[in-house]
């Protein structure tokens, strides 16, 4: 059973191109959830999915962040217009249905220039 | 407000020492993990705790959990040097939202 999967693990864009990340979660996984790290710091949730739905957003900034979880394909956390500040490693972690622990994937770290 | 207080945020110590992490979290929870996150690196579960009282040990780290405090501890025993990471404590609140705390860096001298 392959673990969460993430791609790409790098990423550079320059200010104000757009950011895809994906995210494949544990096979019967059904749970997705995003997180940011910035260096030095912990953890921030952005946002909680479940195939074809958005459960909890709060965490997400306002504007130029989304994501998605349809049901064929991965997980995907698009940023438009990236700016400096959104350099971070981004992880992504999914738990099955039972909603017991969360495994992560190896994260996809975000360089904007 | 909902958070998860861990300290403390460094920690420098010599191999063989012992010393407690504590997470500290604000409200009723029924599950408290432990990650340890190597530079670079993602997060590798270590312990996942379910009821006051629990604790679970390996190797030389040992966790506990007491709900009635909120509080959750762990302790390492005669460090060495590969125990050299950041560890992190988490807690899941209602509808399935995990708060993480800030970490604490762990630098094991040899």
């Amino acid at each position: 059973n392959a673990g969460v999967m993430q791609n790409p693990r790098h990423l550079v864009r320059r200010r104000g191109q757009e950011a895809r990340l994906r995210c494949s979660p544990m096979k019967g996984h059904s749970h997705v959830y995003w997180y940011r790290q910035l260096p030095e710091e912990g953890l921030k949730f952005m946002v909680y999915l479940q195939k074809e739905n958005i459960i909890d957003e709060s965490g997400m900034p306002k504007e130029r962040f989304s994501a998605e979880f349809p049901k064929e394909g991965p997980s995907i956390l698009r940023i438009q217009q990236v700016v400096r500040g959104d350099s971070a490693a981004y992880f992504c972690a999914s738990s099955p249905p039972n909603l017991g622990e969360q495994y992560f994937g190896p994260g996809t770290r975000l360089t904007v220039t | 407000e909902l958070k998860v207080e861990q300290n403390p945020l460094f920690l420098s110590m010599q191999e063989g020492k012992n010393y407690t992490i504590y997470c500290n979290y604000s409200t009723t929870s029924d599950r408290l993990y432990w990650y340890r996150q190597d530079p670079g690196k993602s997060l590798e579960s270590l312990f996942v705790l379910l009821s006051n009282g629990a604790v679970k040990q390996e190797g030389r780290l040992m966790a506990s959990l007491d709900t009635k405090a909120r509080l959750s501890t762990l302790h390492i025993t005669a460090a060495v040097h590969d125990l050299s990471a950041t560890y992190f404590c988490s807690w899941r609140a209602n509808f399935n939202k995990f708060y993480f705390g800030s970490g604490t860096k762990l630098n094991v001298k040899p």
